[in-house]
């Protein structure tokens, strides 16, 4: 069976800081992988997601951005914290195809606070 | 702006009784429709799965889709306490995304 694992499990940083979040996956080979973040009363919002190592797709433009070094791990990272980056960090995969049921599957989150 | 509406709630039902859940959608090129179930601070956890008009059962949970009215709701039948969460509905078209709504917070009462 497929687990998804994501670390830490939770983080406070300070404005300006660096920031590096891990997501990895067993069980599958090139799944699709996600990063959401799910911001306090905010509904979850897709930041970037991955077919394939090396290939990132961002949907909204922001300071953070995402790395696929392995088939089965996903990075977020920023080179400075805003308060704005505040939340709870989701990462999710998916199968590799692009059929109709393509369900996401939600890691268990970091959260992340910026002071 | 493709928008997936929720009522936030709280839904208040006693235990034992059916929990009606419902969302809209305004993206007609929609495809796929998930229902999540989030406990708080926890991450969202996959219900069930609908992709065609009419309903789908899967033990206390009933997904039901009406792609012409846009709309999809989600019944839980005997609902139980543990079934306190936010539920939240996400839709798909044929892009990588899914699209949320801010959810509905349930409480079941005992």
């Amino acid at each position: 069976s497929q687990t998804i694992h994501q670390w830490p499990a939770t983080l406070v940083q300070p404005v300006g800081s660096p920031l590096s979040l891990e997501c990895t996956v067993e069980g599958t080979s090139n799944p699709n992988l996600y990063w959401y973040r799910q911001a306090a009363g905010r509904g979850l919002q897709l930041l970037f997601y991955s077919v394939g190592i090396g290939q990132i797709s961002s949907e909204v433009p922001q300071n953070l951005s995402a790395s696929r070094p392995q088939d089965r791990q996903f990075i977020l990272s920023s080179k400075k914290l805003l308060l704005s980056d505040s939340g709870f960090y989701l990462c999710a995969w998916s199968t590799p195809w692009r059929e109709l049921g393509d369900t996401q599957y939600f890691g268990p989150g970091t959260r992340l606070t910026v002071l | 702006q493709k928008e997936v509406e929720q009522n936030s709630g709280p839904l208040s039902v006693p235990e034992g009784a059916i929990a009606s859940l419902n969302c809209t959608y305004s993206d007609r090129g929609s495809q796929s429709f998930f229902w999540y179930r989030q406990y708080s601070g926890k991450s969202p956890e996959l219900i069930m799965s609908i992709y065609s008009n009419g309903d789908k059962e899967d033990g206390r949970f009933t997904a039901q889709l009406n792609k012409a009215s846009q709309y999809v709701s989600l019944l839980i039948r005997d609902s139980q306490p543990s079934d306190s969460a936010t539920y939240l509905c996400a839709v798909k078209n044929s892009g990588y995304a899914l699209n949320f709504g801010k959810g509905t917070s349930l409480l079941v009462t005992p």
